[in-house]
């Protein structure tokens, strides 16, 4: 079973600049969330993408946007970058949409904004 | 007011020690409750994922869910360095998950 990967690992922009992340879902899932981690913080719900539409999405301004692809792997872009974008970001697929279904990380992209 | 509240620690324990992990919220229409560990530099590992209030045991976690009282707890029995971590509660509400700020465990050899 492979599990989520995200790319790249690491990625230092500066501010005003646009970001784009890579995630491919675990097999079997067709639904990736995307989550926040500042700094000794939990995860923060950005939005969730299922069947290709966004399928939710948290207290996050329009300039962080998403993509799925038919494959189920999904981009999260980030325009007009700011400093307190600066965290963890982290893929995360379910299966189905279904409500509560656990979710499964990645190992994150650390996004560092100067 | 978060509506997942989690001491953040650190804590600090002696090898072999049970280890007990709490959160409590405030939104009763929190209907899944769950625990991930957290290495560093690592995403977070799904531990346990449960439903009704009461019990549930895998190996030596215990996770405890008490929905009158809006607190879940998270219990490790004969606890192991490479268990040193920190542990996120995490609830879910229809799509999206609630994460408290995590606790940070050091089980010291």
């Amino acid at each position: 079973e492979t599990g989520v990967t995200q790319s790249p690992t690491h990625l230092i922009k500066t501010r005003g600049q646009q970001v784009t992340l890579r995630c491919s879902s675990q097999s079997g899932h067709n639904t990736v969330s995307w989550y926040q981690q500042a700094l000794g913080q939990g995860p923060q719900f950005i939005f969730q993408y299922y069947r290709e539409e966004e399928n939710g999405r948290g207290n996050f301004p329009p300039r962080f946007s998403g993509l799925q692809f038919p494959n189920y792997s999904s981009e999260l872009n980030v325009n007009a970058l700011e400093l307190d974008d600066s965290a963890l970001y982290l893929c995360a697929s379910s299966l189905d949409g279904l409500n509560n279904s656990p979710l499964h990380f990645g190992n994150g992209t650390r996004l560092t904004v100067t | 007011q978060k509506e997942v509240e989690q001491d953040p620690g650190p804590l600090s324990v002696p090898e072999g020690a049970i280890v007990s992990l709490n959160c409590t919220y405030s939104n009763s229409a929190f209907q899944y409750f769950m625990w991930y560990r957290q290495y560093s530099r690592k995403g977070p590992e799904l531990l346990m994922y449960t439903y009704s209030s009461g019990n549930k045991e895998d190996g030596r976690f215990t996770a405890q869910v008490d929905k009158s009282s809006k607190y879940i707890s998270l219990f490790i029995r004969d606890s192991q360095p490479s268990d040193s971590a920190t542990y996120l509660c995490a609830m879910s509400r229809g799509n999206q998950f609630y994460f408290g700020t995590g606790t940070s465990l050091t089980v010291i050899p």
